[in-house]
């Protein structure tokens, strides 16, 4: 069972263009991860968002958190081919001892 | 310096072999986890150790037995290799603290793994 559906699985955009990846779930998490992935390396940590509602920019990309903690969004502005990667989002649950679960992740292309 | 270090990068063998693969992180993090991705780019988690103590083990084949020397090493050891094992493994560290998730995980770049 995936617990985070990301969508969409796959982007293919022009250099300027602007996009969302979302990641949504039925569960709610206490906090919620994005990462970036480039091929042959581990995912980087981009954001953390810990509140429902809350916005995060870092440069051209935008992220929230749904209110309810359910879902999230990433909005990359102007995308340039430096964006390209594998995006994944991981939510973190406050039971017990906290680990990461990930989405199913999106990969974007974008072309110059 | 690199923070999350996996070894080998790549590891190439035959159905039946036993193979292992090593994890070492110098950020002082108390926890480590090995996650395995799969063709279709999904991670999913394997272990997690803390202060060399198990604390997470998702259902994982018992051909597959991580140890932890110490707090900066995890490695991985699996016996009688499968071809379903193949995949790429990622080896993780974080803080032990209640402030973890803000911090995120440090991730090494991985171990493709192939069976043949």
């Amino acid at each position: 069972t995936q617990l985070l559906e990301q969508s969409p699985q796959f982007l293919s955009i022009q250099e300027g263009e602007n996009l969302t990846v979302y990641c949504n779930s039925s569960s709610v998490f206490s906090s919620l991860q994005w990462y970036r992935q480039e091929p042959g390396e581990g995912p980087v940590l981009l954001v953390t968002v810990v509140t429902g509602g809350e916005v995060k920019k870092l440069k051209r990309l935008t992220f929230q958190f749904g209110d309810a903690r359910k879902d999230s969004s990433l909005h990359i502005t102007a995308a340039q081919p430096g964006d390209t990667g594998l995006y994944l989002c991981a939510g973190a649950k406050n039971t017990g001892f906290q680990k990461l679960v990930f989405g199913t992740g999106t990969r974007l292309l974008v072309s110059p | 310096d690199t923070a999350v270090s996996q070894t080998p990068k790549y590891l190439v063998t035959q159905m039946g072999n036993d193979k292992s693969i090593k994890c070492e992180q110098n950020l002082g993090h108390d926890t480590m986890y090995w996650y395995k991705q799969d063709s279709k780019k999904f991670l999913k988690i394997m272990f997690s150790y803390n202060n060399k103590e198990l604390i997470i083990n998702e259902t994982v084949p018992n051909r597959f037995s991580p140890k932890s020397p110490d707090k900066a090493h995890l490695n991985l050891h699996i016996n009688s290799l499968e071809l379903g094992d193949s995949a790429v493994y990622f080896c993780a560290s974080s803080r032990d603290t209640s402030s973890r998730v803000r911090y995120g995980y440090s991730f090494g770049s991985g171990t493709r793994l192939t069976v043949v």
